[in-house]
């Protein structure tokens, strides 16, 4: 089975400062790793995905994340935060073997950029 | 990319009642999912809604609490039967034509008093 785990459930951080969203995973496979912002009141929009290939990902608005294998981790970063960047994040993860394509989602993070 | 539209956008239902969600895409796809995010949550997948047999559920969900059809490769609804307060959340359709290129609808916003 698999799992994700957002170790912040909020992260309160000031506009033009750096910020990391933390998550970690479990699975026993192979897997597709993302990430998705919603924005009050709104769906869910995908920021970024590691399938395969180079470990640092880059996503819309400035965000990037980096797949950590070896720490079965996938950070979301971000240089310099905007107003507009608060929001709840989601990381989650699909597997290769699995019935095509269903996501395993975090708990989530509160990103709260203060001016 | 795949458009995806969900009616009603938001309801207020009372206990005993049921409620049916349509989620509309504007292209063919081969996967729908429909997701619930009770408040404050995260995502929990309910099930996977199957063209042309029954829908695959996840642990925890059950067809005659959820019943689900999917006509075709761009439609499908959720009904939640005998609601409950507990039912309250927004209840999400998605889509993907692999398992790395999802797409999420706005979400259907339900209250049940």
């Amino acid at each position: 089975a698999q799992s994700v785990t957002q170790l912040d459930s909020q992260v309160p951080v000031f506009e033009e400062a750096p910020v990391e969203l933390r998550c970690n995973y479990s699975s026993s496979v192979s897997v597709y790793l993302f990430w998705y912002v919603q924005y009050p009141n709104q769906g869910l929009q995908l920021l970024l995905k590691y399938l395969s290939g180079s470990t640092l990902v880059k996503g819309i608005n400035g965000f990037e994340a980096e797949f950590n294998k070896s720490q079965t981790s996938f950070h979301l970063r971000k240089p310099s935060v905007h107003i507009s960047d608060t929001a709840e994040y989601f990381c989650a993860v699909s597997d290769f073997s699995n019935q095509g394509g269903k996501l395993i989602f975090g708990q989530g993070t509160e990103l709260s950029v203060k001016p | 990319s795949a458009v995806i539209s969900q009616k009603p956008s938001r309801d207020i239902c009372q206990r005993g009642t049921s409620l049916t969600i349509q989620c509309q895409v504007d292209s063919q796809v081969t996967m729908m999912f429909w997701y619930r995010q009770q408040p404050g949550q995260s995502l929990t997948l309910i099930a996977t809604a199957n063209q042309g047999s029954e829908a695959t559920y996840e642990s925890g969900f059950v067809i005659d609490k959820f019943p689900i059809s999917r006509p075709n490769l761009t439609f499908s609804t959720l009904t939640v039967s005998n609601m409950s307060p507990e039912d309250s959340s927004i209840y999400l359709c998605s889509c993907g034509r692999s398992p790395y290129e999802q797409y999420f609808g706005p979400g259907t916003r339900l209250t049940v008093t």
